[in-house]
């Protein structure tokens, strides 16, 4: 089943202990991109890739940091997280081309206290 | 980046077709109108996309004005399941096609 796999689903932690939430898909997607949600402020984009290698900001990139070393993971790093970091976060991915419509994962709620 | 305008809210009877409008007055020729929908927290589901045409599939169908400067979102007979949140987003045909903004939305709520 084409899937784009989030880990983990909820995650509660400290402010400033490192962690790192893990974006998976099985469909060759050239595309990945993770996205946040807070209440009001609909989805915003971190950071995007284009390809293996190949990573570009988004509209709200401060505090994360993402890698893209395999063409299927896409991990979102926070090194240092901050209670203004919570949040629902997702990951999605798509064919490269803007005709291809973005497929997502279900989420993870982080909490950061 | 185009961006969209969408009303914050609407209703709509079950049953009946709910038309969900967008204003996407600054696309580029090159740039598609996509739909998606959430439902409560869950990843947002891809609804429906277009470039200059019409579409329709089996969930919706997309109505383009012909200057592509606005668009609407038709779901013909609307149920309980269809309320969600409704984003309308454009995306460039080629060239930078990783960067979107999705706003804040449509909230449709179906009303028995």
């Amino acid at each position: 089943e084409a899937q784009v796999t989030q880990n983990p689903r909820y995650l509660i932690t400290v402010t400033g202990k490192k962690l790192t939430v893990t974006c998976s898909q099985n469909m060759n997607h050239e595309y990945m991109s993770w996205y946040r949600q807070d209440p009001g402020l609909g989805l915003r984009q971190i950071y995007y890739s284009m390809n293996v290698e190949v990573t570009d900001k988004g509209d709200v990139p401060e505090g994360y940091k993402v890698s893209r070393k395999e063409k299927r993971n896409f991990p979102l790093i926070l090194e240092s997280p901050s209670p203004n970091q919570t949040s629902l976060y997702f990951c999605a991915s798509s064919w490269g081309g803007g005709n291809s419509p973005l497929h997502f994962g279900n989420g993870t709620r982080l909490t950061v206290t | 980046d185009a961006k969209t305008t969408q009303p914050p809210s609407m209703d709509c009877a079950e049953g009946r077709a709910a038309n969900l409008p967008c204003n996407h007055s600054t696309i580029s020729g090159n740039e598609y109108v996509y739909w998606y929908r959430q439902i409560h927290s869950q990843g947002p589901q891809y609804i429906i996309h277009g470039l200059k045409n019409n579409e329709t599939n089996e969930m919706a169908s997309l109505i383009i004005t012909e200057d592509r400067k606005s668009s609407t979102l038709i779901l013909p007979h609307a149920t309980l399941r269809d309320t969600a949140v409704y984003y309308c987003i454009v995306r460039l045909g080629s060239g930078n096609t990783g960067k979107l903004i999705f706003g804040q939305g449509t909230t449709l709520q179906v009303k028995p």
